[in-house]
């Protein structure tokens, strides 16, 4: 069962405009989130996580906002630029435990 | 500053053979973890440890065994590869042994079996 849904296997962005990337989950006990970001033939990073007493995470052109009655979070870029084009992964956990990963979705910027 | 490091980037295997994948971290890291990564999904949790000494079961751990040697090298080990296994097996690494994130990874090992 896949409990971290990412919808939108890809995204197309022109550049300077804003991407935003979705991210759905049914386990409403998850309390902490994240976003990793994965260019081709290197492991994922760490981009930006949120804690569940949150609904906004800022840091420079990266925000995650988080739903929770929809269960469902998001990942805006403003500006986007074409080095943010990559795959990104977002994740769940419980009391820092059992994270579980979206399949992901992979963010084109054009120059 | 190499990071999460893994060996080998490529391999071919026959169904029923075995291998050991490797991983090492030069960050003095507490927490190791290896996940695969399967077309149209998200990485999966294998096996993890939290410290030196100690492993856990992940959400996938069947067909697998792991060893922490030391605080730096977490190796995976396929007892008889099933094709089922192929896979890209990612190594990750974190400082807090009481927070499960992985916060680094290596580059990913691409492993075939036939």
């Amino acid at each position: 069962d896949q409990q971290v849904k990412q919808n939108s296997p890809s995204l197309s962005v022109q550049e300077g405009r804003i991407s935003i990337l979705n991210c759905d989950y049914t386990n409403s006990m998850f309390d902490y989130f994240l976003w990793y970001k994965k260019y081709p033939a290197e492991g994922p990073t760490f981009l930006i996580s949120i804690s569940s007493i949150k609904d906004k995470n800022e840091d420079g052109r990266f925000t995650v906002f988080l739903n929770k009655s929809a269960k469902h979070l998001s990942l805006h870029i403003v500006p986007s630029q074409p080095g943010d084009s990559a795959v990104y992964f977002c994740a769940a956990s419980v009391n820092n435990n059992d994270m579980r990963f979206g399949a992901g979705t992979r963010l084109t910027v054009k120059p | 500053n190499a990071g999460v490091t893994q060996t080998p980037k490529f391999q071919v295997l026959k169904t029923g053979q075995s291998m050991t994948l490797q991983c090492a971290q030069d960050m003095n890291h507490n927490s190791m973890y290896w996940y695969r990564q399967d077309p149209g999904m998200g990485l999966r949790l294998i096996y993890y440890s939290a410290s030196e000494g100690t492993t856990d079961k992940g959400e996938v751990p069947n067909g697998y065994n792991v060893s922490r040697l030391n605080k730096r090298e977490f190796s995976l080990r396929l007892e008889s590869a099933a094709p089922s296994q192929t896979s890209v097996y990612f190594c990750a690494s974190s400082v807090n042994r009481y927070l499960n994130q992985p916060q680094h990874f290596g580059d990913g090992t691409r492993l075939s079996i036939l």
